[in-house]
């Protein structure tokens, strides 16, 4: 599976949109981006995921470039309840388990 | 139901103890996971069960021990462990269907202590 890159933090003022970048230079076409988050001490959560097209959810939107390299997450009026780690994740989705969690991005919302 | 379950939450052990961590869901997904999380580190994958048979050993030492007793359930035998087998231990579910399988929905997780 390819591998992501994401930036180790971020912050964003609550009610602001959070924009979370995700390099994914290597993905192949039949590879879907995921995305999940996990809250401290909670195991992690499912927000969305994608193969080509945009996709939005009650949670958060996922834009994925046209060349599929690279991905955004977007929680459009982020909460201090998004405070999070939140993680990028590349895989065919076909074979249980062949995806692995990298570092992630730690998003910190402020008041 | 929509949910993973685990037991305990938490659970300290010594180091000759025998015990089992526990995980269930009722979703009808037929692919279920263990990881183990130190703190401050990502979710490491230890084991995959597909349609109850386990397919995915991430090379994990013998003293941890899973079990598929059926779709809805699976174990973590745990014996002679370490103090650095210490961990948030996680259990995950995935329905079936193309792009699903990492559609993974995780337990609250257990945390082990082993003294």
């Amino acid at each position: 599976d390819a591998k992501t890159t994401q930036p180790p933090s971020m912050d964003c003022a609550e009610g602001r949109a959070a924009n979370l970048p995700c390099n994914h230079s290597t993905i192949s076409g039949n590879e879907y981006v995921y995305w999940y988050r996990q809250i401290h001490s909670q195991g992690p959560q499912y927000i969305i995921h994608g193969l080509k097209n945009n996709e939005t959810n009650e949670m958060a939107s996922l834009i994925i470039t046209e060349d599929r390299k690279s991905s955004t997450l977007i929680l459009p009026h982020a909460t201090l309840r998004d405070t999070a780690v939140y993680y990028c994740i590349v895989s065919s989705g076909t074979n249980a388990g062949k995806s692995t969690f990298g570092d992630g991005t730690t998003l910190t919302v402020k008041p | 139901d929509t949910e993973v379950t685990q037991t305990p939450k938490h659970l300290v052990m010594g180091m000759t103890n025998k015990k089992s961590l526990k995980c269930e869901q009722h979703m009808g997904h037929r692919a279920m996971y263990w990881y183990k999380q130190k703190a401050k580190k990502p979710p490491e994958l230890m084991f995959v069960y597909s349609y109850e048979k386990l397919s995915i050993n991430e090379s994990v030492p013998s003293r941890f021990s899973p079990e598929c007793p059926n779709s809805s359930l699976l174990n973590l035998h745990l014996h002679a462990l370490q103090p650095e087998d210490s961990a948030l231990y996680l259990c995950a579910s995935s329905p079936p269907g193309p792009g699903r399988l990492d559609t993974q929905y995780f337990g609250p997780g257990t945390r082990l202590t082993v003294l």
